[in-house]
């Protein structure tokens, strides 16, 4: 079974700070998502990175995957209360065939205060 | 605009029921996913479907069951409700995939929360 550990679960900081969530695993991924939920909602894809070592940037937020594929980071820079919400890495792996899966990670909850 | 949509919102039902989750999207994507939302847990594979009569198992499968009669629609039916099953249920679906090394972006309807009493 194909696990990805988030860490922290749970992220409380003050606007302006800065924070970097993980996202590991002892599994090789053929590429890796990000998603952010917010209450009451459903996940929104933020990025996809495919290539181990790729460093992907939107905006404040800064995606890297680890050189092995097994793991990766969002680094948030100068959070603000607009980024609270759930993170969520997901893995892709190829089982096969034309169409894969995603293996979810246990999320990492951030709230930031104004 | 395409959207995905899931019925009921919010849901209340007691052990040993049927349960049927409904969920519909309008991308005409052959893809579609459910998935239950538990904290520690993140979101867990229950069953998938790449196109009309296709079913599959996903990790967390038992006590649940999906068909697949045409593109738009996959519901979720828990045969006799359980309390282990209260959750949040996601639907998502997904353009097929045309490259191995290419993994499409999948939409998440905005969920359903069961209580099983």
């Amino acid at each position: 079974t194909q696990l990805l550990e988030q860490s922290p679960q749970f992220l409380s900081i003050q606007e302006g700070e800065n924070l970097t969530v993980y996202c590991n695993s002892s599994s090789v991924f053929s590429s890796l998502q990000w998603y952010r939920q917010e209450p009451g909602e459903g996940p929104v894809l933020l990025v996809t990175v495919v290539t181990g070592g790729e460093v992907k940037k939107l905006k404040r937020l800064t995606f890297q995957f680890g050189d092995a594929r097994k793991d990766s980071s969002l680094h948030i820079t100068a959070a603000q209360p607009g980024d609270t919400g759930l993170y969520l890495c997901a893995g892709v792996s190829n089982y096969g065939g034309a169409t894969n899966k995603l293996i979810f990670g246990t999320g990492t909850l951030l709230a930031v205060q104004p | 605009d395409a959207e995905i949509t899931q019925s009921p919102r919010h849901k209340i039902t007691e052990t040993g029921r049927q349960v049927t989750l409904a969920c519909h999207q309008t991308w005409n994507h052959n893809n579609m996913f459910w998935y239950r939302q538990d904290l520690g847990h993140g979101l867990r594979l229950i069953h998938y479907s790449y196109g009309v009569h296709d079913t599959n198992k996903g990790e967390v499968s038992d006590g649940y069951s999906v068909s697949r009669s045409n593109t738009e629609d996959l519901p979720l039916t828990l045969e006799s409700a359980a309390s282990s099953q209260t959750s949040v249920y996601f639907c998502a679906s997904s353009e097929y995939q045309r490259e191995l090394t290419l993994y499409n972006e999948q939409f998440f309807g905005p969920g359903t929360r069961l209580t099983v009493l």
